[in-house]
Parts: C-alpha cells; structure tokens; sequence
C-alpha cells in the first residue's frame, strides 16, 4: 500500500495567519490526492482534488499544489471556522489511503 | 445536494456479524460508486471497501479483505456492508461516501453520511 505521511500532525496557528501542511506519498501518485477537513462530529467534507482544483463552494482562501510524491494545502488567511482537522488522500492505487491528519489549533 | 444515510450499527461480540446499508438519494445513484470509510474513536480515517456504480467491481482494504463483503442494490439506491468475524479493531464509525466522477472507479469522495457506530466488544 501507499503510504501517506502528513506533517505536522498539530499546528497552532492565529486567525489570519498563511498556514501550509504537508503530505508526503511513499511512491509517485502523480496528481492524483484529495484533501479534506474534519470537526469534531461530524463527517469529512471535501476540500481539493486532483492536487489542486477546488470543490464547489469551498472558499477560495483554500489552495492546493504539488505532484509525485509532495504536496501541500494552504490556507491563505485563516479563519475561526478554519480549525479542524485535515486529511489528505490518494486514489492512484488499487487501496485507497489517507494521510494521519494535521490538526489546526487556535495559538 | 446528495444525501447518504448509513445504519445498521450497534454492539457485536468478537466473531459476530453485522450489515450496515447507506441509503442514497437526491443523485443519480446508478451513476457513481460508493466508498465505505471508517474512523476508530480518536482516530483517522480508513477506506474500508468500494463498489462500482454497476456493482461489477469491488475492492476492499486488506484489513477486511476476505471478511467483509460490499454490495449494492440499485433498485432500492443502497449499498450495504457485509461484516463478518468482527474483531476489537473493526470498533469505529463507518461512513458511506459517493464516488467524486460519475462511472469512475475509485476516486475522491464528495459526498458523505453522519455514519453508523460499530463496537466490537464482549
């Protein structure tokens, strides 16, 4: 299987701050990775796929980049409603599999 | 929007069995797979299992693989999940997600339900 490693696994950051996280592929996923945020009860919501094309309705402060083996999400400014917990995913292997998480904490 | 609503959870001893459904609506449910997910108490999430749109093709993590069985009714616009030999690590909440790209295999999940909370447990 494909291992994803996301970093860090706990960021404290301020409302407005540019924050990046990570995900790092085990082999070449191309372009093929999602990114979704998670609070607390409730389920996923989609943030990003294809490395870097936006979900409908989903603010535009969000961004994605990277092929092969790296990628990043960014969060330009962030906001209140911002802190959760993100998941990234590839889907270029028979197993799909998901990143350990990077939660955003309010510094 | 597409709606997902899973049920079929609850207590089962180790060895024992249990069928989840995810009942769909509001998309064209013939057209997309669906993915099972699950995330153990406090932590991450792991893709379980995924049915084409025509049910011909399945694909399971190998955690399951040969224990669970997914499968879709598209009469009735639900997938169901098939559990057996459970075991103390299956505990989690099982979400049920829609494929991202209409006949696509395997994708992204755009779409997903509340889930349905399992315990393995004697």
């Amino acid at each position: 299987d494909i291992q994803m490693t996301q970093s860090p696994s706990t960021l404290s950051a301020s409302v407005g701050d540019r924050v990046t996280i990570t995900c790092r592929a085990s082999e070449n996923i191309s372009g093929w990775l999602a990114w979704y945020q998670q609070k607390p009860g409730k389920a996923p919501r989609l943030l990003i796929y294809k490395a870097s094309s936006l979900e409908s309705g989903v603010p535009s402060r969000f961004s994605g980049s990277g092929s092969g083996t790296e990628f990043t999400l960014t969060i330009s400014s962030l906001q209140p409603d911002d802190f959760a917990t993100y998941y990234c995913q590839q889907y270029n292997s028979y197993s799909l599999t998901f990143g350990g998480g990077t939660k955003v904490e309010i510094k | 929007q597409a709606q997902l609503v899973e049920s079929g959870g609850g207590v089962v001893q180790p060895g024992g069995s249990l069928r989840l459904s995810c009942a769909a609506s509001r998309f064209t449910f013939t057209s997309y797979g669906i993915h099972w997910v699950r995330q153990a108490p406090g932590k991450g999430l792991e893709w379980v299992a995924f049915v084409r749109y025509d049910g011909n093709e399945k694909y399971y993590a190998d955690s399951v693989k040969g224990r669970f069985t997914i499968s879709r009714d598209n009469s009735r616009s639900t997938v169901y999940l098939q559990m057996n030999s459970l075991r103390t690590e299956d505990t989690a909440l099982y979400y049920c997600a829609k494929d991202g790209v209409v006949r696509a295999i395997r994708v992204y999940s755009d779409y997903w339900g509340q889930g349905t909370l399992v315990t393995v447990s004697s």
